[in-house]
This record gives C-alpha cells, sequence and structure tokens, in this order.
C-alpha cells in the first residue's frame, strides 16, 4: 500500500504565486486533514474534511483553500503565497469514528517542503 | 486554551542508556494521548494511544504511561537507530477533529 502521497515534495514560489499540494489516499479514510510544521512549534492544523464534499476551518486557515470531491484526495491550495507560508505542510487521514471524530491515529505523507520568497 | 508542553528539547543519550521524555498537557476534556515518531526529512509516525490515568503501553524498547496531567514515554537501554524526534498529541473531547501537538523532542542516541 503507498498510503498516503504528497506531491510535490519541494516548492520554491515567489510572493503572490498561487500553486496546489496535492494528497492522495488509499487507505479508504474518510477524515483528512493539512497540517504545517514550523521550527520550535507544533503541528498546527490548516483545514480538514470528514468525507466527500465536506471541509472545515482547522487552527490556522487563512491564506488556504481546500476540497474534497473524492474520498481519495484532498488537495491544499495557496490563493496568493506570502513569506508567512514558507512552513513544511503534511497531509493526514485517519479513520472516522464520529461525525467529526477521527481515531488519533493519523498516517502522515512525507511532507511537501514550501519555501515562499 | 488547551496546551501540550513537551521536555526536554533535545536529549542526548550513550546507547544503553536509559531515560524518560515529557508531555505536560492542559486540556478541557482528554479524549486520548498519542505519541508519534518523526524521523529527518518524514512524516511522523504513529506509537502509542493512551486514554485515561494510569494506562500503559509498551514497544519494543519504548513504554508510554499517563497521569492526570502528563505523559511519559520511558526508553530503554536505547540504540543509535531509536534517534528521532518524539512528538506528543492530545484529543480534546470538545475539539475531537484535531489533534494538538507539542513541539517535540529530539532524542540522539550515541553509539
Amino acid at each position: 500500500n503507498a498510503g498516503v502521497t504528497q506531491t510535490p515534495k519541494f516548492q520554491v514560489l515567489k510572493t503572490g504565486q498561487s500553486m496546489t499540494l496535492q494528497c492522495a489516499q488509499d487507505m479508504n479514510h474518510e477524515y483528512m486533514s493539512w497540517y504545517r510544521q514550523d521550527p520550535g512549534m507544533g503541528l498546527r492544523l490548516i483545514h480538514y474534511s470528514v468525507g466527500a464534499g465536506i471541509t472545515d476551518q482547522g487552527e490556522v486557515p487563512n491564506g488556504y483553500n481546500v476540497s474534497r470531491s473524492t474520498t481519495e484526495d484532498f488537495p491544499l491550495r495557496l490563493l496568493s503565497a506570502a513569506p508567512s507560508q514558507t512552513s513544511v505542510y503534511f497531509c493526514a487521514s485517519s479513520l472516522r469514528t464520529g461525525q467529526k471524530v477521527h481515531t488519533g491515529e493519523l498516517f502522515f505523507g512525507e511532507g511537501s517542503r514550501l519555501t515562499v520568497l | 486554551e488547551d496546551q501540550v508542553t513537551q521536555s526536554p528539547e533535545a536529549l542526548r543519550l550513550q546507547e544503553g542508556e536509559s531515560s524518560s521524555l515529557n508531555c505536560s498537557y492542559t486540556v478541557s476534556g482528554l479524549r486520548g494521548l498519542f505519541w508519534y515518531r518523526q524521523d529527518p526529512g518524514k512524516g511522523p509516525e504513529f506509537l502509542f494511544t493512551l486514554y485515561s490515568a494510569g494506562e500503559e503501553k509498551e514497544k519494543e524498547r519504548l513504554k508510554a504511561t499517563l497521569t492526570k496531567k502528563e505523559s511519559f514515554l520511558h526508553i530503554t537501554a536505547p540504540k543509535p537507530e531509536d534517534s528521532a524526534t518524539y512528538l506528543c498529541a492530545v484529543q480534546a473531547v470538545d475539539s475531537s477533529y484535531k489533534l494538538i501537538f507539542g513541539s517535540g523532542t529530539r532524542l540522539l542516541v550515541r553509539p
């Protein structure tokens, strides 16, 4: 099994550019999420989804959009990149156990390292 | 505010030298506490789930314990391959759609 696959692994953008980080999982997980990881800080939730057609905001959603048209895919869009969005982005999925509840056992991708100049 | 604090930030051990990592948490209602391992350049990998005070989980040289305010990850006779960053996270009852992560403890085990 591939698990959670993220692309690209590395990306450099200029301020104001837009791009999409791709995430796909093959475990039939209903819950998918995007986190960002910055030095000295814990992983912070950007957006999450509990199933196809359902998305919601996490702790730090500003500047990002998501959509969930299929169970497998959960892309993250940066609308107008800013230097503050320089970070490592992780997509993670899990089994859903309730309306907005997951098991806590998250399966992470390998990360997408984004630099905004 | 729900919060997770891990200590120490970094730990250097000799191979075979046992030690413990600490995770202190403040949460309105704990649904679960989780330990993850993260290798450089990789995504976190799930290790343990603890649900209630007094619970313990073991896996090879690692043992996780839980009290009402903190969790410990005990590493017995570590090997160089145990070198990684260990992350602690909590899931609160009233915000169970997310995990709240600590900033991690970087462990280096020297041969």
